[in-house]
C-alpha cells in the first residue's frame, strides 16, 4: 500500500511563514491535496491538484509538489490557522491520507 | 449551496451492521458528474477513507474494509448509504460523508458533512 508522511507537529510565531510537509515515493507523479481540520470541526478542502486553491481559501495559502513532497506553505500565519493540516493522493483505487499535522501558532 | 448530512444511529452493539445515510441538497445526485463518499476519523486519530459511489452504482471501497463495507445510492431520494459489518470497537468513529471529485488520479473531496459520531459498544 502507499503511504503518505507527515510531521505530527509544526509550530510558528504569528506572521511567520509555515510550511507542512507530505512525504511519498515520486509523489509529485501524483497530485495532492490538502484539508485544515480545526478543533471539533469538519475537514475543509484548502489546497487542490497540488497548488489550487478552492474559492474562499486566503492567498497566504499556496502549495507545491515534486519529487517526494508536497508542501502546504501559509505565509504570514495568523492564530486562526491553528489546526491539523491533512494530505491527501490517490493510489491504485484508493484514496491514501496522510496522518495529520497539528500546526501551533505560538 | 450545496450541503450534506450525515443520519444514523449514534451507538451499536458489538458484531452487529452500523448504517449511515448521508443525505444531499444542493445537488442531484443522479445527474451530478462526481462521486460521493465516506470517510471516519477515530477520536483523537486521522482520517481514513471507506469507500465512493457513482449514481450508476460504480463503488471504489479501502482495501482494508472492503470485506465489511457496502456502500449503496438512492438517487429517488438523493441519498448515498454505508453499511459496514461485524463492527468492533476498533470501529467507533466520527463518520463524514463528502462530495467526491474524482477524474482519474486527480481527486479531493469537497464540501464535508458535520460528521456523526458513531460508538460501538454493549
Amino acid at each position: 500500500s502507499y503511504d503518505l508522511t507527515q510531521p505530527p507537529s509544526v509550530s510558528v510565531s504569528p506572521g511567520q511563514t509555515a510550511s507542512i510537509t507530505c512525504s511519498g515515493d515520486k509523489l509529485g507523479n501524483r497530485y495532492a491535496c490538502w484539508y485544515q481540520q480545526k478543533s471539533g470541526q469538519s475537514p475543509v478542502l484548502v489546497m487542490y491538484r497540488d497548488s489550487q486553491r478552492p474559492s474562499g481559501i486566503p492567498e497566504r495559502f499556496s502549495g507545491s509538489n515534486s519529487g517526494n513532497t508536497a508542501t502546504l506553505t501559509i505565509s504570514g500565519t495568523q492564530a486562526i490557522d491553528e489546526a491539523d493540516y491533512y494530505c491527501q493522493t490517490w493510489d491504485s483505487g484508493s484514496v491514501v491520507f496522510g496522518g495529520g499535522t497539528k500546526l501551533s501558532v505560538l | 449551496q450545496l450541503q450534506l448530512q450525515e443520519s444514523g444511529p449514534g451507538l451499536v452493539k458489538p458484531s452487529e451492521t452500523l448504517s449511515l445515510t448521508c443525505t444531499v441538497s444542493g445537488d442531484s445526485i443522479s445527474t451530478s458528474s462526481f462521486y460521493w463518499g465516506w470517510i471516519r476519523q477515530p477520536p483523537g486519530k486521522g482520517l481514513e477513507w471507506i469507500g465512493s459511489i457513482f449514481h450508476s452504482g460504480t463503488t471504489y471501497y479501502n482495501p482494508s474494509l472492503k470485506s465489511r463495507v457496502t456502500i449503496s445510492v438512492d438517487t429517488s431520494k438523493n441519498h448515498f448509504s454505508l453499511q459496514l459489518i461485524s463492527v468492533t470497537a476498533a470501529d467507533t468513529a466520527v463518520y463524514y460523508c463528502a462530495r467526491h471529485h474524482f477524474i482519474r488520479d486527480l481527486n479531493w473531496f469537497d464540501p464535508w458533512g458535520q460528521g456523526t459520531l458513531v460508538t460501538v459498544s454493549s
